[in-house]
């Protein structure tokens, strides 16, 4: 299996842009799980789908923050518009239920100018 | 004060030592995860485990749960065990400590 596959893996943008970030889980895997890492407040859970669907976005910074489960195989985590403070490495992780072992992308850096 | 707390935030060791990273938590969970953040910036999961022991190779986990406390161990330490190791608590969701950077020299 190639693993949860991520894009890009590194993205420059300017303030204002819009920002797309992908993610292809493990074959198999019912929950997905975006998270955000950043020097100053470490790994942070922005939103996780359980079948594709939505269940606890508490994590989302604010409205400017979006993303979607159009399937099983796909994910989207979307910033519009983007600004510099959130700049960080977003990491997308699948499991096999809610309760199994984690396995994560290698990231998508994101810098913000 | 943080949910999961994890000491030391540093440490160094000479190649051949025994490590002991500790992780304590204050709230409920269901399960802990050990993972691995290599200087590189991918993340491996090493253990989950919701009591008692588990081994890998060279790598220990226990788990209390009666003292909220899980501990890493890593025997015969080698300069590629060179990571930051997380531990995160799975309440409703995971809740990450804030991780230990460990350097291991030859």
């Amino acid at each position: 299996d190639a693993g949860v596959i991520q894009s890009p893996r590194h993205e420059v943008t300017e303030m204002g842009q819009e920002v797309t970030l992908r993610c292809k889980p493990i074959s198999g895997h019912n929950s997905l799980f975006w998270y955000r890492q950043t020097m100053m407040r470490g790994l942070e859970l922005l939103i996780y789908f359980n079948n594709n669907v939505p269940i606890d976005d508490s994590g989302m910074p604010e409205d400017r923050f979006s993303a979607k489960m159009p399937n099983a195989s796909f994910s989207t985590l979307k910033i519009q518009p983007s600004e510099p403070r959130d700049s960080a490495v977003y990491f997308c992780a699948s499991t096999r239920s809610i309760i199994g072992e984690l396995f994560f992308g290698e990231g998508s850096r994101l810098t913000v100018l | 004060k943080n949910e999961v707390e994890q000491s030391p935030q540093n440490l160094t060791a000479q190649e051949g030592e025994f490590i002991t990273i500790n992780c304590s938590y204050s709230v409920g969970i269901s399960a802990l995860h050990w993972l691995q953040q290599h200087p590189g910036g991918g993340i491996v999961s090493l253990f989950m485990l919701s009591s008692g022991k588990k081994k890998h190779g060279r790598l220990i986990a226990t788990i209390n749960i009666q003292e909220k406390h899980s501990s890493l161990h890593i025997t015969a330490s080698h300069p590629r065990d060179s990571a930051v190791y997380i531990c995160a608590g799975l309440t409703d969701k995971l809740i990450f400590g804030t991780g230990t950077r460990l350097q291991v020299f030859p």
